[in-house]
C-alpha cells in the first residue's frame, strides 16, 4: 500500500530561523513527489520533483528529492510568520492520478 | 479569473440523509479532484475524472459515495444515508491535464453529520 510519512508533524520557530521538513514515502511505481502549503483550507501548489538530486527553488523555499533513499526535504530559511501552514507532501505513482498525501507538517512561526 | 468554487461551504445533516456537494472547476482545466480531510489529517483522496476517461474511483471508501462529472466542468459528490464519520471538509482540486500536479483547490465544503 502507498504510504507518505511527514516528520516532525508539528515545529515551531522564531522568525528568521532555518527549518527543514521532512518526507519519507513508499509508492509502487513512483511519478513524482509534490509538496503543498495549507494555510486555511486550500492547498496551494509549491513544487513538482520528479528526478533525485535536483534542487528546485523558490524564493526562500527549496526542496529536493532522494528517489534511492525515498525521501524528500522541504527548506525553508529566515522563516517568516507568513510560512505558518500545514505543509502537505504526496507522491503519485504512475499508474492512475492517485496522489496519496502524508499528514503534513504544521509549521507555526513565532515574531 | 475565477478559481474553483464549492458549495455549500458547510453543511450540517442528521444520520442516514443523503448528501450532495458540488464543485465548479477553473475553466478549462480538464482534470477533476476529490479528496476528505478529516479533522489534524491529511487529505484522502477519492476519485479523480479526466476529461471523457472513465474515472478513477479507487479512493472511494464504501458504495456510499459516488462522483459525477457532468459536461467536462461541474461535478456532484453524492454521499448515501450518510454516517457520522462522514463527517470532513470535502476538498475538490482542479488541474490542465498537461501540468497535472499543479492542482488548484477549492474551499471546501465542510461537512458534519450529527
Amino acid at each position: 500500500e502507498d504510504k507518505v510519512v511527514q516528520s516532525p508533524l508539528s515545529l515551531v520557530v522564531h522568525e528568521g530561523d532555518t527549518v527543514t521538513l521532512n518526507c519519507s514515502y513508499e509508492v509502487t511505481n513512483f511519478r513524482s513527489l509534490l509538496w503543498y502549503k495549507q494555510e486555511k483550507k486550500a492547498p496551494t501548489f509549491l513544487f513538482m520533483l520528479t528526478s533525485s538530486g535536483i534542487e528546485k527553488k523558490s524564493g526562500r523555499l527549496s526542496s529536493i528529492l532522494d528517489k534511492k533513499e525515498l525521501f524528500s526535504i522541504l527548506n525553508i530559511t529566515a522563516t517568516q510568520t507568513g510560512d505558518s501552514a500545514v505543509y502537505l507532501c504526496a507522491v503519485v505513482g504512475n499508474y492512475g492520478q492517485n496522489f496519496v498525501f502524508g499528514p503534513g507538517t504544521r509549521l507555526s512561526v513565532l515574531p | 479569473g475565477a478559481g474553483v468554487s464549492q458549495s455549500p461551504s458547510n453543511k450540517v445533516t442528521e444520520k442516514g440523509k443523503d448528501v450532495e456537494l458540488r464543485c465548479d472547476p477553473i475553466s478549462g482545466h480538464t482534470a477533476l479532484y476529490w479528496y476528505r480531510q478529516s479533522l489534524g489529517q491529511g487529505l484522502e483522496f477519492l476519485i479523480y475524472f479526466q476529461g471523457n476517461s472513465a474515472p478513477d474511483k479507487s479512493g472511494l471508501p464504501s458504495d456510499r459515495f459516488s462522483a459525477e462529472r457532468t459536461g467536462g466542468s461541474v461535478s456532484t459528490l453524492t454521499i448515501q444515508r450518510t454516517q457520522q464519520e462522514d463527517s470532513a471538509v470535502y476538498l475538490c482540486a482542479s488541474s490542465l491535464q498537461r501540468e497535472w500536479y499543479e492542482q488548484y483547490f477549492g474551499p471546501g465544503t465542510r461537512l458534519t453529520v450529527t
